[in-house]
């Protein structure tokens, strides 16, 4: 079955960056996009970017531009998100999705989330 | 990028039935596919409608998606209402391989 298996929670300081982890198994990982997004405490859904696991292609938020990198390693079928330069109100859960149909617009399979919490 | 609307809440009874809307600000509603998913407290969001109106397996034939080009706007009916259908619902759309969701609907019923 398909499952998406993320990193732990984190505790950050302002100013420093954090890297997320995504394992992705039951399927061909290079054949669906994936997604990041986050939700901040009590918030809706943020759309943070894609990566093409086949290409390593990625394309974010222009909100997060210049501050997120996306990257995978297709030995292990994982991808990673690394947010820099922290700041208190990116304490949130960060959601892997697997995204499938046209334009791999549709998340059919969400992993867990990771609570990264930055505090001073 | 457009945005989408939901109502903030919305609540109804046992055994009704409840209409969420997702209003597109800009570009035409039909032009990108919309999909509806369900966040319980505590849980990662789940997929409950895609492409407009195709129902994963599993989920039940009560959730029904539609969108209307007059009002430009996406919705989300659930028939027979249940104490667990309880949740937040998200409409979420694409543009340029952007996702766009809306801001959720806290759905409660009484």
């Amino acid at each position: 079955q398909v499952q998406l298996v993320q990193s732990g929670a984190e505790v950050k300081k302002p100013g420093a960056s954090v890297k997320v982890s995504c394992k992705a198994s039951g399927y061909t990982f290079s054949d669906y996009y994936i997604q990041w997004v986050r939700q901040a405490p009590g918030q809706g859904l943020e759309w943070m970017g894609w990566i093409n696991p086949d290409s390593g292609a990625t394309k974010y938020a222009q909100m997060f531009q210049g501050r997120v990198t996306v990257t995978r390693d297709t030995a292990t079928s994982t991808v990673y998100m690394e947010l820099g330069t922290l700041r208190l109100d990116d304490t949130a859960v960060y959601y892997c999705v697997r995204g499938r149909g046209v334009s791999y617009s549709i998340g059919d399979y969400w992993g867990h989330g990771a609570l990264v919490t930055v505090s001073s | 990028n457009f945005m989408l609307t939901q109502p903030h809440s919305v609540s109804e009874s046992p055994g009704k039935t409840v209409t969420i809307s997702c209003t597109r600000s800009s570009g035409d509603v039909a032009d990108n596919s919309v999909q509806w998913y369900q966040q319980r407290p505590g849980s990662a969001p789940t997929i409950f409608i895609y492409e407009d109106n195709q129902r994963p397996s599993g989920v039940p034939d009560r959730f029904s998606g539609s969108i209307d080009i007059s009002s430009n706007s996406a919705s989300l009916t659930i028939s027979g209402l249940k104490k667990e259908d309880e949740a937040v619902y998200y409409c979420q759309s694409h543009d340029k391989s952007v996702w766009v969701f809306g801001g959720g609907t806290k759905l409660t019923v009484l």
